[in-house]
């Protein structure tokens, strides 16, 4: 159980293009997904909380108008990478919890999209 | 200052051995829960184990167990019988605050871990 399904897995663009990617939680309900961006061989790093319904969360640092993020139902979260660039390229990769009100809860990820912007 | 602080970039351990990956953290929370994550070079994030701040017992997952020394704030996962298909990056992460409080995750810089015949 607590499937969390990411699509596309991979993507090339030009440069100025805008490129969307989606969280799907398959067998739970998130009211709360988390977006995240990993740079080769390094960390994750948080980007936005996600939040069913209402405005996304942004961590300091992180370009709201640039990564747009739309959670429209307790299932699906997306993230728009608008006008991409080069510097955008990365790997982004979502997750979510089935049940937030328990602490020992974790969080169960999606795998990935490989974002390459040329 | 690191929240999260895994002080080794890499390990080699042979086949069959015990490992251990080391992660210390930093938090004033008296309530948060320590996570690892295994991350095959596919990019997928595997959850293995869990420990809270509250848990008397280390906790275990088969071939996972987690040495939790809440004193000297560290979470050292130790992985026994090391298999080829353990070789992965490894990350140690910690979740502050009150249940449905943010859920936020803090990772570490991870441990890339390679396993020999």
């Amino acid at each position: 159980g607590a499937v969390v399904s990411q699509h596309p897995s991979r993507v090339i663009c030009k440069s100025g293009t805008s490129v969307k990617i989606e969280c799907r939680s398959l067998d739970f309900q998130a009211t709360t997904m988390f977006w995240y961006r990993q740079f080769p061989k390094k960390s994750l790093m948080l980007m936005a909380t996600s939040n069913e319904g209402s405005k996304a969360t942004y961590e300091q640092g992180v370009e709201k108008d640039k990564f747009l993020i739309n959670h429209a139902s307790l299932t699906l979260s997306t993230l728009t990478v608008t006008s991409a660039h080069p510097e955008d390229s990365s790997f982004y990769i979502c997750s979510a919890i089935p049940d937030p009100t328990h602490s020992n809860q974790p969080q169960h990820f999606g795998d990935g999209t490989r974002l390459s912007i040329l | 200052a690191q929240k999260i602080t895994q002080t080794q970039p890499g390990m080699f351990v042979q086949e069959k051995e015990a490992v251990t990956l080391d992660c210390t953290y930093d938090t004033s929370d008296q309530s948060y829960g320590l996570f690892w994550y295994k991350q095959p070079s596919s990019g997928e994030m595997i959850f293995l184990i869990y420990q809270g701040s509250y848990d008397e017992q280390n906790a275990t997952e088969g071939r996972y167990s987690l040495n939790f020394q809440k004193a000297r704030k560290s979470a050292n996962l130790v992985i026994s019988a090391s298999q080829l298909g353990d070789s992965a990056m490894y990350f140690c992460a910690m979740r502050e605050g009150v249940p449905g409080g943010g859920n936020k995750l803090t990772f570490g810089t991870g441990t890339q871990l390679k396993v020999e015949l």
